[in-house]
């Protein structure tokens, strides 16, 4: 069975730029989870789709946002780039969001110069 | 805000021993709490969980001690071994509504070295 997989492995964006990072749920699992792992940070809870639906939402900005699609897919698009969005972006999945267990995909390392 | 810490940043054990990684937390209100194992590139893995009315639970070479009194989370891991070297993350997780619904929230992590 695949994993949680993310996209692109890596990216490098100019400060004020626009990123879309995409990630694809376990086969079967509704919820899609995305947190920011910032260098030397524990992971910080970003977002939350179940069902194409927001569920929840982290401290963070509107300049972040997402969405999920019918085949339960996500995407994660942060504007106007700044310094302190560099981090590991990791999204995970689960059956739904009453469950304990999150699946983590590898993640898409920021960088933003 | 509530927050799920971690006691000590790195634990260095040569490959035989017994490790123990350790965790405050402060939302009494957490339902569950989950250890993770993250590799140098890779996501976090899910290790083990234990509900909030449980006080131990076991698991393969991995046991997870729950003292609601003092709210100190353990991962007790027996005959570390190579393999096991990594960052591992306690987080909680509630199952109430509001800001927490859904979410884990994580500490920052404890860097685990296992010498051969």
């Amino acid at each position: 069975e695949a994993g949680v997989t993310q996209s692109p492995t890596h990216l490098i964006k100019t400060r004020g730029q626009q990123v879309t990072l995409r990630c694809s749920p376990i086969s079967g699992h509704t919820s899609v989870y995305w947190y920011q792992q910032a260098l030397g940070l524990g992971l910080q809870f970003l977002l939350w789709y179940d069902e194409g639906e927001e569920r929840n939402r982290g401290n963070f900005p509107p300049r972040f946002s997402g969405r999920q699609f019918p085949n339960y897919s996500s995407e994660l698009n942060v504007n106007a780039l700044e310094l302190e969005d560099s981090a590991l972006y990791l999204c995970a999945s689960s059956f739904g969001g009453g469950k304990v267990e999150q699946y983590f995909g590898p993640g898409t390392r920021l960088t933003v110069t | 805000g509530e927050s799920v810490g971690l006691h000590l940043p790195t634990l260095s054990v040569q490959e035989g021993d017994n490790s123990i990684i350790n965790c405050a937390y402060s939302n009494s209100a957490s339902d569950y709490f989950i250890w993770y194992k993250q590799e140098s590139g890779k996501g976090p893995q899910f290790i083990i969980d234990i509900r909030s009315n449980m006080d131990k639970r076991q698991g393969q070479r991995v046991t997870v001690l729950l003292n609601k009194t003092v709210k100190h989370l353990s991962l007790q891991i027996a005959a570390t071994q190579p393999g096991d070297s990594a960052v591992y993350f306690c987080a909680d997780k509630t199952n109430a509504g509001g800001t927490s619904y859904g979410k884990l929230t994580f500490g920052q992590g404890t860097i685990l070295t296992v010498h051969p």
